[in-house]
């Protein structure tokens, strides 16, 4: 079965810094992933998602994705935090690829940025 | 706003009792799918339908029950409760009946507390 793991519940980052949050898969077959923002109060929201056209992927909020499958990671980075990206941040697997599914997520990244 | 909306937003209520949540799916969208959000477990995948038909079950227990009717919108029945079905219930659609090619769009979600 497939599963993601999200390295570091909490990520703290001075504004203007850069963000990396970690997520490292697990799939026997290629996977298909996605990373959710999810703000206070509110439901999740698509970052942005990998489904083997391009390994760099970009999203919204200036945020962007790179595919390794030599390392079975897809880590979210943005170069510059803005105070309005704290948030908890998701990872998730395709179970299947195709097919009804229900997505599998990671416990999810709460990352605080610092003024 | 996502155009999924659930309802309702807050339900208190005491063990041993049953509940009913609701969700109307953005227009056009033929899937829903039920996520549990709690501290400990995580965003869980509960179920899924597509066009009034279950299509992928995931960690959804005996006393939980969903169903999707012919106008699309969903309800998740909750029945004798416990402490530790206290969590956000999320409601998320889609068009097409996998998530890998079509994103989901979620919810603000349901704050279910058991006393």
């Amino acid at each position: 079965a497939q599963s993601v793991t999200q390295l570091g519940s909490h990520v703290s980052v001075s504004e203007g810094a850069l963000v990396l949050l970690r997520c490292n898969y697990s799939s026997s077959v290629p996977p298909y992933l996605f990373w959710y923002v999810q703000y206070p109060n509110q439901g999740l929201q698509l970052l942005l998602k990998y489904t083997s056209a391009a390994t760099l992927v970009k999203g919204i909020n200036g945020f962007e994705a790179e595919f390794k499958k030599s390392e079975t990671s897809f880590h979210l980075t943005k170069p510059s935090a803005h105070m309005s990206d704290a948030a908890e941040y998701f990872c998730a697997v395709s179970p299947s690829g195709g097919g009804a599914d229900g997505l599998t997520f990671g416990k999810g990244t709460h990352l605080i940025i610092q003024p | 706003d996502s155009g999924v909306t659930q309802t309702p937003k807050h339900l208190i209520t005491a063990t041993g009792q049953r509940v009913t949540l609701r969700c109307s799916p953005r227009s056009g969208d033929l899937s829903v799918y039920w996520y549990q959000q709690s501290l400990d477990q995580g965003l869980q995948f509960l179920i899924q339908y597509y066009n009034g038909e279950e299509r992928a079950k995931g960690n959804i227990l005996e006393r939980f029950s969903a169903q999707q009717f012919p106008d699309l919108h969903s309800e998740l029945n909750l029945s004798s409760l416990e402490l530790g079905d206290s969590a956000l219930y999320f409601c998320a659609s889609s068009p097409r009946e996998s998530s890998y090619n079509s994103p989901l769009h979620f919810g603000n979600g349901t704050r279910l507390t058991v006393t």
